[in-house]
């Protein structure tokens, strides 16, 4: 079973910073298998990122995701007051098929 | 996309069950799996399991298995989690969320979530 592991827990960043997330898998996963979540107070998690590093749909291009193997980055390239927010890694394993999340980081204002 | 709406609040007793929907577009029905994910309060996100309505098939995570039954009705374009035997560790939002079906070679499989339920919280208390 793969587990993720985000750090840091808790990135105290301000508005116009640059935000850098890792998630690191327990052993080498495919990147197309890799996904990332924004989630906000009170809301339901938003996908941000696909395929490691396919932008969804609407998704400003401050968002990047790069990465394969065991790890993987979410960079927020300059923070805006809305980005302030849990995000999430997410793995699929296909056989049997399983989703994994990994614990999440906060990114609050400093 | 139009997110799925899912059924409202419930409040359950241990051991008892609870049952919850999830309405989706037509559209989203016939093109996505719908996963269930749960997250109690101050918590992270945790699989529950996934139904590709098309194919009426399930897939639940381990955790779950026994006592967890997802289910579809396509004439509604509904999905069901229907969650047995709770305890209070099961005090949670729970979400539906659409999968995305994506060629892998000629194969179809479901693995990002593109569009969120508004969540239902479930709380079990005596």
């Amino acid at each position: 079973e793969i587990v993720l592991t985000q750090s840091p827990g808790t990135l105290s960043l301000s508005p116009g910073e640059r935000a850098t997330l890792s998630c690191r898998a327990s052993q080498s996963v495919s990147s197309t298998y890799v996904a990332w979540y924004q989630q906000k107070p009170g809301q339901a998690p938003r996908l941000l990122i696909h395929g490691s590093s396919s932008r969804a749909t609407g998704i400003p291009d401050r968002f990047s995701g790069t990465g394969s193997g065991t790890d993987f980055t979410l960079t927020i390239s300059r923070l805006e007051p809305e980005d302030f927010a849990v995000y999430y890694c997410q793995h699929y394993g296909s056989s049997p098929p399983m989703f994994t999340f990994g614990p999440g980081t906060k990114v609050d204002v400093k | 996309q139009v997110p799925p709406v899912q059924s409202g609040a419930e409040v359950e007793k241990p051991g008892s069950s609870v049952k919850v929907s999830c309405k989706a577009s037509g559209g989203t029905f016939s093109s996505h799996a719908i996963n269930w994910v749960r997250q109690a309060p101050g918590q992270g996100l945790e699989w529950i399991g996934r139904i590709i309505p098309r194919l009426n098939t399930v897939s639940y995570a381990q955790n779950f298995q026994g006592r967890v039954t997802i289910s579809a009705d396509k004439s509604t374009s509904t999905a069901f989690m229907e969650l047995s035997f709770l305890r209070s560790e099961d005090t949670a939002i729970y979400y539906c969320a659409g999968l995305r079906g994506v060629y892998i070679g000629v194969v179809i499989d479901y693995y990002y979530m593109d569009v969120w339920g508004n969540g239902t919280t479930v709380t079990v208390s005596s």
